[in-house]
């Protein structure tokens, strides 16, 4: 069974950092394309990052572009995310995202539940 | 900011058939397949349909994907109670500065 279980999320004031955490479980890690989705409050699906098998591509949503970095350990099945220079617009529940194969350009068939972030003084 | 354009809203009663549009541009569903995802209340989106009109294992036949151009179309034949939820279409967008987009939601209610 496919699980994907984030971490890291919480209250954070405007201009510092966070890092994400995905934990994946179920499936060949290293053959999958990994992503973050966002969601802010009473909003829309907003797609944040996301980062190739072998991490040799990577993309970005403008609005994160400069200070998101995504990143993948996959000898420890995990996906990350480090959060700079967080403005209150970040403030949103995260999720990770298994795409459907190696490279960025597919679809998200498995998600997690989500991590809360809230970037207020 | 969602570059696609889905209704806010739809509605149907038990057992109607229910369309959600979805219009987008040739960066994006011009030129790639559209995927569908249903988030039912308080929980974490779930892939409904992929590559224009192919539907995961599991998901039941009462719904269906169509694409023409720059637009598609999700249907849900027979509605039922557990249908009532958020949909949104995607798709890359091959533009410069986009990469996976949303539509901007559509909320489904069983009347």
């Amino acid at each position: 069974e496919v699980q994907l279980v984030e971490s890291g999320g919480g209250l954070v004031q405007p201009g510092r950092s966070l890092r994400l955490s995905c934990a994946a479980s179920g499936f060949t890690f290293d053959d999958y394309a990994m992503h973050w989705v966002r969601q802010a409050p009473g909003k829309g699906l907003e797609w944040v990052s996301g980062i190739s098998w072998n991490s040799g591509s990577i993309g970005y949503a403008d609005s994160v572009k400069g200070r998101f970095t995504i990143s993948r350990d996959n000898a420890k099945n995990s996906l990350y995310l480090q959060m700079n220079s967080l403005r209150a617009e970040d403030t949103a529940l995260y999720y990770c995202a298994k795409g459907m194969g190696g490279q960025l350009v597919h679809y998200f068939d498995y998600w997690g539940q989500g991590t809360l972030v809230t970037v207020s003084s | 900011q969602s570059v696609l354009t889905q209704p806010p809203s739809a509605s149907g009663t038990p057992g109607q058939r229910v369309t959600i549009s979805c219009s987008g541009s040739s960066s994006n569903i011009g030129s790639n397949t559209v995927n569908w995802y249903q988030q039912l209340p308080g929980t974490a989106p779930k892939l409904l349909i992929y590559s224009n009109n192919q539907r995961p294992s599991g998901v039941p036949d009462r719904f269906s994907g169509s694409k023409s151009g720059t637009s598609a179309s999700l249907a849900i034949s027979g509605l039922q109670s557990e249908d009532e939820a958020d949909y949104y279409c995607a798709a890359w967008d091959d533009s410069l500065n986009a990469f996976y987009v949303f539509g901007t939601g559509t909320k489904v209610t069983v009347l």
